[in-house]
């Protein structure tokens, strides 16, 4: 069956630009997270929906990091003001119950 | 804070042998925990979870094992494959939230 997919694959931009990420989660899946991996790193938790319930944004790095999940699905991961620092893999993933199943990423470079 | 770590960032194994990766978690109240697989360029692949109330589970050619007492994690695969060559990572999830916990990863190089 269809997994998660996350577009684009790749994002160039360049310092200052908004940017934003989209994912589509396995269909029936009630949670969607967001995760971001630097080089040669483990994945670090940015935010987590569950259901109808608030978001957990407790891994939001700064407020230029916002996400929306819009009738319980699709979801964007917004960027503002980008830094190079900015510059990661941003990972979807999405759970029925335990088990967070992740999409291909998206390859955000900011030059 | 919490943390997840592995024992190794490289591990190298000759095609044939078990292959045997390890994690160690600081935080006494993670309830799950799981093993990804991560190939270059591609987003972490599930391989095999367990709850905090087991300490053995088996799947095909993967066993975890968890040892709460001592707070370790470990991944063991038989017959070790070259297409079993790549990034592994465990991670925990805190009792009280969805989030999970990754450590930084095991590098399995598969000799053929």
């Amino acid at each position: 069956g269809a997994g998660v997919s996350q577009s684009p694959s790749n994002k160039v931009t360049e310092k200052g630009k908004d940017v934003e990420l989209r994912c589509d989660p396995i269909s029936g899946h009630t949670a969607l997270y967001w995760y971001r991996q630097s080089l040669g790193q483990g994945l670090e938790f940015l935010i987590y929906f569950q259901g109808n319930s608030a978001p957990d944004k407790s891994g939001l790095p700064s407020d230029r990091f916002s996400a929306e999940r819009t009738g319980g699905s699709v979801s964007t991961l917004t960027i503002q003001r980008t830094q190079q620092e900015d510059s990661a893999v941003y990972l979807c993933a999405s759970s029925r119950e335990d088990t967070q199943y992740f999409g291909p990423g998206t390859r955000l470079t900011v030059l | 804070g919490e943390s997840v770590g592995l024992h190794l960032p490289t591990l190298s194994v000759q095609e044939g042998d078990n292959s045997i990766i390890n994690c160690a978690y600081s935080n006494s109240a993670s309830d799950y925990f799981i093993w990804y697989k991560q190939e270059s360029g591609k987003g972490p692949q599930f391989i095999i979870d367990i709850r905090s109330n087991m300490d053995k589970r088996q799947g095909q050619r993967v066993t975890v094992l968890l040892n709460k007492t001592v707070k370790h994690l470990s991944l063991q695969i038989a017959a070790t494959q070259p297409g079993d060559s790549a990034v592994y990572f465990c991670a925990t999830r805190p009792g009280n939230t969805g989030k999970l916990i990754f450590g930084q990863g095991t590098t399995l190089q598969v000799k053929p």
